[in-house]
């Protein structure tokens, strides 16, 4: 079954312990991307990948790092979590970056820093 | 930046149309979408639409584009219990790899 999968899917973590959210795809897709999503404030791009050790800053970088040594893997890393990183994340990919491809989202990661 | 608008919430009753506005600013826009979050779920691609295209229609989802006015609808017939969710709008513009989405409109389906 094609799938994106993330975790943990839910997490409280405290301030300032790095932690690493995973996500990996299970159909050969070049392109990668997380989301952060808020009340009120939609999906925000945090990072993108277009293919192995390619990566680019989305709209909403800071406090974020990602890797893409694997094509099915992109993991999201908070070196030093704050509470306003407090968001619901989603891992998304799809066969390419053209407009015409499908994203295909995880279910989702609901992160808590206190 | 560019920006996707869309209400924040639609109630309808079961068996009536629902139709979820969207506007945006991007002149550019190439490619439109409508995605679907149920509660605890990822984003679901709904449908979209390409923008020389002024119409789409799949089953009971109609998608009508207005390039002019920019702005996008997403007409839903005979509306279900199990429409309920939160339906994002969202475009991109040719030549971008990043999507740009709205915040999301719930709709609410009661009996």
């Amino acid at each position: 079954e094609a799938q994106v999968t993330q975790n943990p899917r839910y997490l409280i973590t405290v301030t300032g312990k790095k932690l690493t959210v995973t996500c990996s795809q299970n159909m050969n897709h070049e392109y990668m991307s997380w989301y952060r999503q808020d009340p009120g404030l939609g999906l925000r791009q945090i990072y993108y990948s277009m293919n192995v050790e390619v990566t680019d800053k989305g709209d909403v970088p800071e406090g974020y790092k990602v890797s893409r040594k694997e094509k099915r893997n992109f993991p999201l890393i908070l070196e030093s979590p704050s509470p306003n990183q407090t968001s619901l994340y989603f891992c998304a990919s799809s066969l390419s970056g053209g407009g015409g491809n499908t994203i295909y989202f995880g279910e989702g990661s609901w992160l808590t820093v206190v | 930046g560019e920006d996707v608008e869309q209400s924040l919430f639609l109630s309808v009753r079961e068996g009536d149309s629902s139709v979820i506005n969207c506007t945006y600013t991007d002149s550019s826009s190439t490619y439109l979408y409508w995605y679907k979050q149920e509660p605890g779920a990822g984003l679901q691609l709904l449908t979209y639409i390409f923008s020389n295209m002024d119409m789409k229609q799949d089953q009971r989802l109609t998608v009508l584009l207005n390039k002019k006015d920019k702005h996008l609808s997403l007409r839903i017939a005979d509306t279900q219990t199990g429409d309920s969710a939160i339906y994002f709008c969202a475009e991109r513009g040719g030549g971008s790899y990043i999507p740009t989405f709205g915040r999301g409109t719930s709709l609410i389906v009661h009996p």
